[in-house]
């Protein structure tokens, strides 16, 4: 057990929807990173939160987005959803900033379902 | 961040040790090694890190060439339970916005 969680585990929706998921970081994390990993593109980082503070971006789409809020969880909007959409979507975190050790801690993830 | 190139499978007999190599030919001085691994469809689980020197814990040691250009993770007793995609991985230690897992190497630990 990494100590980051995500909800729920598991989301079937349809084309055009919208979802939202959740992650909290392990205790004392400030840095919360997403990923999709699909059959065919492997792990991608798509977006880095630091604090509150988008920190950095990766291969997000314009129709996700994502916000840390003040307790550190985080959440990954993705609207208008499409069948590509379907993949697993992790959540990491690491203690952030300048640590001098900043591994990088997964959850177990949300399998995606975009019927 | 430095290309890796891994073996995209390899196999093991339970109970030996499984040694998976990595190739890092174009690593920068201030990039550091870090290898994890993913079981099925599990979140990705850090096994270790170094920079130059050989580091070792419980989990595994990771051998790294004087020269950086690879380096080796060693499972000194391999399991069933080992049996999943490892990935290398090299970075700046505080440029953590870009881990690039690449397709990493599948290793079977048979019994």
């Amino acid at each position: 057990d990494s100590g980051v969680t995500q909800t729920p585990k598991h989301l079937i929706t349809a084309t055009g929807q919208r979802v939202t998921l959740r992650c909290s970081p392990r205790s004392g994390d400030l840095s919360v990173y997403w990923y999709q990993q699909s059959l065919d593109q492997g792990l991608q980082f798509l977006i880095q939160y630091y604090n509150g503070e988008e920190r950095a971006k990766g291969n997000i789409l314009e129709r996700f987005s994502a916000q840390q809020f003040p307790d550190l969880h985080s959440e990954l909007n993705l609207s208008s959803l499409e069948l590509g959409d379907s993949a697993l979507y992790f959540c990491a975190s690491s203690v952030g900033g300048r640590a001098s050790t900043d591994t990088q801690y997964f959850g177990p993830g949300t399998r995606l379902t975009v019927l | 961040d430095a290309k890796t190139t891994q073996p995209p499978s390899m196999d093991c007999a339970e109970g030996r040790a499984a040694n998976l190599p990595c190739n890092h030919s174009t690593i920068s001085g201030n990039e550091y090694v870090y290898w994890y691994r993913q079981i099925h469809s599990q979140g990705p689980q850090y096994i270790i890190h170094g920079l130059k020197n050989n580091e070792t814990n419980e989990m595994a040691s990771l051998i790294i060439t004087e020269d950086r250009k690879s380096s080796t993770l060693i499972l000194p007793h391999a399991t069933l339970r080992d049996t999943a995609v490892y990935y290398c991985i090299v970075r700046v230690k505080y440029n953590n916005n870009d881990m690039r897992f690449g397709a990493g190497t599948r290793l079977t630990v048979k019994p």
